[in-house]
């Protein structure tokens, strides 16, 4: 149990563009979900807290208005990198929080993003 | 400011012995405690969780809870090369806090 599926796994967009990423919990309901990025040999940094059904909860530094989040169901959020810049290229991760598992966060995959 | 500390590492162990990975958290109200691996390139994975003091063990991992100390350690018995990633410990109140990680590695 307590699988997050993310997807795409891996993209490659030009600079300017949006990039959007899926995050599902497939087999329970996640009320809040969290967006992190990693950049290569640095640790988890915490972007969002993303609760389904209002607004999401940016941390310091992290652009609203650049990482557009959406959590309009029980088992889906959505990342959208819009106007990525070559600097925006990172491992972003979502996860889960769900009644299994002592409520432990349960990680997506992760997306490789590159900004060519 | 909550914080979870870990010493990054790296610790290298030889193979077969036991490795220890420790961990202090500054928030008094975490109310359970988690153990991630994680590989180069890839997310972490929840390899244990603990929230009683003393000691919970599962296969070869042992995690260890003092919340008089504020502290967690986690146990890695007869290491494997496979052990060898980084090792996030997280401590949670109202949301997960984790700790930087330490990277593990098995010596062959």
């Amino acid at each position: 149990g307590a699988v997050v599926s993310q997807h795409p796994s891996r993209v490659i967009c030009k600079s300017g563009t949006s990039v959007k990423i899926e995050c599902r919990s497939l087999d329970f309901q996640a009320t809040t979900m969290f967006w992190y990025r990693q950049f290569p040999k640095q640790s988890l940094m915490l972007m969002a807290t993303s609760n389904e059904g209002s607004k999401a909860t940016y941390e310091q530094g992290v652009e609203k208005d650049k990482f557009l989040i959406n959590h309009a169901s029980l088992t889906l959020s959505t990342l959208t990198v819009t106007s990525a810049h070559p600097e925006d290229s990172s491992f972003y991760i979502c996860s889960a929080s769900g009644a299994i598992r002592g409520y432990g966060y349960t990680f997506g995959s992760g997306t490789r993003l590159t900004v060519v | 400011q909550k914080e979870v500390e870990q010493n990054s590492g790296p610790l290298s162990v030889p193979e077969g012995a036991i490795a220890s990975l420790n961990c202090t958290y500054s928030d008094r109200g975490s109310q359970s405690f988690f153990w991630y691996r994680q590989y180069s390139g890839k997310s972490p994975e929840l390899i244990m969780f603990i929230y009683s003091n003393g000691d919970k063990e599962d296969g070869r991992f042992t995690a260890q809870l003092n919340k008089a100390s504020q502290y967690v350690s986690l146990l890695i018995r007869d290491s494997q090369p496979s052990d060898s990633a980084t090792y996030l410990c997280a401590g949670r109140d109202d949301k997960i806090i984790f700790g930087k990680g330490t990277r593990l590695h098995i010596l062959p």
